[in-house]
C-alpha cells in the first residue's frame, strides 16, 4: 500500500532554514508528482509547489519563491522540502502528498505531516 | 484570504443531507477538475472527490462532487456524526499558476 512517511518535528530560530523528508514506498515514486502543502495553526491549506521525480522538475507558489526549494532523491524515493529564512509565521504543519496522476492535481495520499515551529 | 471561497460552516442533523459550496473563477474551477478533501483534527487531509465527481475506491456513495461554471458542490447525503471534520475544495489556478484551496468548511452533525 501507498505510504507517505515524514521526518518528525523540528523547532528552529528566525532567519533559519528546515529541511523536510517525505519518504514513499508502495508505487513507483518516479511516476507521480509530489506535491508540498502546508497548515498553519487553525489556518487552511496552503499549496507550496511540486516535484516530478521523474526529471526533477519543480514549480513552486509564488507565495514562497525565493525561499523554497524541493528535491528528490530516486534512489530511496524520498522528496524533501527545504524553507529558508523562517519566520514565526511560518509555524505550520508541512505536508507532502502523492499526485493521482504525473498530470493530475489531485492528491490522493498524504504524508502524516511535519510540525515546523519557529521561535526565538 | 483564499482563491477559492467556501462558507466556514454548515451544520445538519444525523440522517439529513449537507450541501458545501465552493466557489471560484474562469481560471481555476472553470477550466480544472475540482478535488475534495475530508480532514479530522490532528490528522492529515484524505482525498474524497476528484475530477469534479470521482469517488476513489472506499469512498462511500453518501458523498458526491458537482461542477456548475466557477462553482463546485460536495453533498453528504445520510450524515452520521463520524462525517463531523473540516472539508476543503482544491484545484489549480492557471492565473497563478499554482495548486489552490478554500478556506475550509466545519461540518457539524447536530
Amino acid at each position: 500500500q501507498v505510504q507517505l512517511v515524514q521526518s518528525g518535528a523540528d523547532v528552529k530560530k528566525p532567519g533559519a532554514s528546515v529541511k523536510v523528508s517525505c519518504k514513499a514506498s508502495g508505487y513507483t515514486f518516479t511516476s507521480y508528482a509530489m506535491h508540498w502543502v502546508r497548515q498553519a495553526p487553525g489556518h487552511s491549506l496552503d499549496w507550496m509547489g511540486w516535484i516530478n521525480p521523474g526529471n526533477g522538475n519543480t514549480k513552486y507558489s509564488q507565495s514562497f519563491q525565493g525561499r523554497v526549494t524541493i528535491t528528490r532523491d530516486t534512489s530511496s524515493s524520498t522528496a524533501y522540502l527545504e524553507l529558508s529564512s523562517l519566520t514565526p509565521a511560518d509555524t505550520a504543519v508541512y505536508y507532502c502528498a502523492k499526485s493521482k496522476g504525473l498530470g493530475s492535481k489531485s492528491l490522493d495520499h498524504w504524508g502524516q505531516g511535519t510540525l515546523v515551529t519557529v521561535s526565538s | 484570504q483564499s482563491v477559492l471561497t467556501q462558507p466556514p460552516s454548515v451544520s445538519a442533523a444525523p440522517g439529513q443531507k449537507v450541501t458545501i459550496s465552493c466557489s471560484g473563477s474562469s481560471s481555476n474551477i472553470e477550466e480544472t477538475f475540482v478535488s475534495w478533501y475530508q480532514q479530522f483534527p490532528g490528522a492529515a487531509p484524505k482525498l474524497l472527490i476528484y475530477e469534479d465527481n470521482v469517488r476513489p475506491s472506499g469512498i462511500p456513495d453518501r458523498f458526491s462532487g458537482s461542477k456548475s461554471g466557477t462553482s463546485a458542490t460536495l453533498d453528504i447525503t445520510g450524515l452520521q456524526t463520524g462525517d463531523e471534520a473540516d472539508y476543503y475544495c482544491g484545484t489549480w489556478d492557471s492565473s497563478l499558476s499554482a495548486g489552490v484551496f478554500g478556506g475550509g468548511t466545519k461540518l457539524t452533525v447536530l
